[in-house]
């Protein structure tokens, strides 16, 4: 069945560091891949998502990219803020058996002023 | 932007009562709504899928007797927690799925809603 892999945290890092989280996925077809974002105490917000090989989604200086080959999105920043500290979730939906969301485990960002 | 609700945001309930959560979706059509269950730190996992003038459909190992699932109308599923134990609290989020006519098939995350069963 699908499935979604993605690096253990927590991830502690000082502003304005280089942030990437890893994600890798196996699925059958193509799925539509995502990153969702949780703050403390709050519910779920998709930040940035991609539906097919080589698309780029991108958000609030957040990028990741559909890679086919490699079956990974991982999820980069150039500068992170005190304000991203978040969990970090990747997800996959598939086109069949009724679009299911299917969710890595989180990763914990703590960024350090 | 679309929008979904829970209500309550959050509930403490006695052991052996029932509790009921709502999911709406605020300006679309949801035929298909999700329930996930996320333990603290943990990830979401999905519990059933919530079909509109149907019956939901469980996932493996969830009890659809201790979790029923109502979706009356194109805009609300309800889950039913029966007989609720300490072991059933947890962070519950539902989600809904954009697929009226001209949406977008986009799903849309509730708030959550947090149970405590003491």
């Amino acid at each position: 069945g699908n499935s979604v892999t993605q690096m253990e945290g927590p991830v502690t890092l000082s502003e304005e560091a280089f942030l990437t989280i890893n994600c890798t996925y196996t699925a059958t077809g193509y799925p539509s891949l995502f990153w969702y974002v949780q703050y403390p105490g709050e519910g779920l917000q998709l930040l940035l998502k991609a539906t097919k090989a080589d698309d780029k989604g991108s958000n609030k200086g957040f990028e990741a990219t559909y890679r086919k080959e490699t079956t990974s999105f991982h999820l980069e920043k150039g500068s992170v803020q005190v304000s991203d500290s978040a969990v970090y979730f990747c997800a996959l939906r598939g086109r069949t058996g009724g679009f299911k969301t299917i969710f890595g485990a989180g990763t914990r960002l703590f960024v350090k002023a | 932007g679309a929008v979904v609700s829970q209500h309550p945001s959050w509930v403490i309930c006695k052991s052996g009562t029932s509790v009921k959560i709502e999911c709406r979706s605020l300006d679309f059509q949801a035929t298909t709504m999700f329930w996930y269950r996320q333990f603290p730190k943990q990830s979401l996992m999905l519990m059933a899928t919530s079909n509109e003038g149907s019956k939901a459909t469980y996932e493996q190992g969830v009890e659809k007797d201790k979790f029923l699932i109502n979706h009356a109308s194109l805009t609300l599923s309800t889950l039913t927690v029966t007989s609720a134990h300490p072991e059933d609290s947890s962070f519950y989020i539902c989600s809904a799925r954009d697929q009226g006519q001209g949406g977008s098939y986009e799903q849309y995350f509730g708030p959550g809603t947090r149970l405590t069963v003491t």
